[in-house]
């Protein structure tokens, strides 16, 4: 079993280009959530979902949007990357929202210039 | 919503104790707790849940003090191995969303 796969590992955007993050997960489980890591600042939730076709917004939410269309996968998108999105963002998922473990993916490297 | 842990930083020689702490301004029905190394992803440690059922690691050991909405993460003759970030995750609510939010982390370094 792969996990949680997230792709790409590294990417490096110009301030207003736009991306997908891709997140993938063998484990058929329900919750997927995109977690943003920025030094000091702990893992901060972007979006989750509780299920296929479903997103709900976390702490950091704003200049992202998510999709769920297949249970498996989990879109992060950035319509018009700044600067200040510049982060480790990593992907998670879960069999249940809060007494299941999460399984984290390895993570992607954003650079916004 | 995030929860607060302290210390925000220990240094330890092998085979020393720590203690970290994590507290919420809410009531909690689960408290979890990862474990990070430098550029990778954080790992599952433990669960807490209310009413006493624990899940996970079995040379780690936690508390969950549901009255005062706290945790504690007891790391006990430390290897060099527990090196690392720790960090404790506890529900959210209606403005940070209700999945896991997660504390700054604590730096763990354990020296030989």
């Amino acid at each position: 079993n792969a996990g949680v796969t997230q792709t790409p590992k590294f990417r490096v955007l110009k301030t207003g280009q736009s991306m997908t993050l891709l997140c993938a997960q063998d484990m058929n489980h329900e919750y997927m959530y995109w977690y943003r890591q920025d030094p000091g600042m702990g893992l901060r939730l972007i979006h989750y979902s509780v299920g296929e076709g479903t997103t709900a917004k976390g702490e950091v939410p704003d200049g992202y949007n998510v999709s769920r269309l297949k249970k498996q996968n989990f879109l992060l998108g950035l319509e018009s990357a700044a600067p200040s999105q510049t982060s480790v963002y990593f992907c998670a998922s879960s069999q249940t929202i809060l007494d299941s473990p999460l399984h984290f993916g390895n993570g992607t490297r954003l650079t916004v210039t | 919503q995030q929860p607060v842990q302290s210390p925000q930083a220990v240094i330890l020689r092998e085979g020393e104790d720590a203690v970290i702490n994590c507290s919420s301004s809410k009531a909690l029905y689960s408290v979890h707790w990862y474990r990070q190394k430098h550029g990778e992803a954080p790992v599952f440690l433990m669960i807490l849940l209310k009413g006493g059922e624990q899940k996970g690691h079995d040379k780690i050991s936690a508390s969950f003090n549901e009255k005062k909405q706290q945790s504690s993460l007891y790391l006990t003759a430390s290897q060099l191995s527990y090196s690392g970030t720790y960090f404790c995750g506890t529900e959210g609510n209606s403005n940070s969303g209700y999945a896991l939010n997660f504390g700054k982390g604590t730096s763990l370094l354990v020296t030989p």
